[in-house]
């Protein structure tokens, strides 16, 4: 079966850090372009980056409003892709969810809450 | 960054058609863009309906169809059902970055 599955999630204060995971099984991930998407309360979906396949040099790109904060990063032995946040604001509360385009349906997410 | 966009709302009748249209700030929409189309439901977690502009997934019903059309990527419902009614987003690709559209909440009524 394909899927992803986040975690990480929490409570944490303006200023923190934060390292999200996602691990993915059922596709080949070594080969998978893996995005990070957010969506804070009430809001829509947001892109926040995406770290290419290591045959495509492992590249990373990320959206403006996390650039220089948030650094994604892959482990191929374990499938697995993480999201390091840090410099925490408020407005980066949200459920965060990865992604790639052989997973139709994606993980239930996992919620970051930046509060004092 | 470029800025994509959608109709914020539209209704369907059970049933009927409806075409949702996602835009690109940059110019025309093209498959270089690789559209994709994901829908959301109240409380559930996004699922991909279309990719690579009209790819669809084992589980996309047959009823939802992906295009480009008049310059903009397309998601077409043919016969309309309650359980279609949801938000769906577009997501665009560009030079070193993704962008999703605002999203169009679907009443189907």
């Amino acid at each position: 079966e394909v899927q992803v599955v986040e975690s990480g999630g929490g409570l944490v204060k303006p200023g923190g850090s934060l390292r999200l995971s996602c691990a993915a099984s059922g596709f080949s991930f070594s080969s998978a372009w893996m995005n990070w998407v957010r969506q804070a309360p009430g809001k829509g979906l947001e892109w926040v980056g995406r770290i290419k396949s290591k045959s495509d040099g492992g590249i990373t790109d990320y959206a403006a409003p996390v650039k220089d904060r948030f650094t994604i990063s892959r482990d191929d032995s374990t499938n697995t892709v993480y999201l390091q946040m840090n410099s925490l604001k408020a407005e980066d509360t949200a459920v965060y969810y990865c992604s790639n385009r052989a997973v139709p349906f994606w993980g239930q997410g996992t919620l970051v809450t930046v509060s004092s | 960054q470029a800025v994509v966009t959608q109709e914020p709302s539209l209704t369907v009748s059970p049933g009927g058609t409806v075409t949702l249209t996602c835009g690109s700030s940059t110019g025309a929409v093209t498959s270089g863009h690789y559209p994709y189309w994901i829908q959301q439901k109240p409380g559930q977690a996004p699922r991909t309906l279309i990719y690579d502009t009209n790819n669809k997934h084992s589980w996309t019903p047959a009823r939802f169809s992906g295009s480009l059309l008049g310059g903009k990527a397309a998601l077409t419902l043919s016969g309309a059902q309650p359980d279609d009614e949801a938000d769906y987003y577009c997501f665009l690709s560009y030079s070193g970055a993704r962008v999703f559209g605002g999203g169009t909440k679907l009443t189907v009524l």
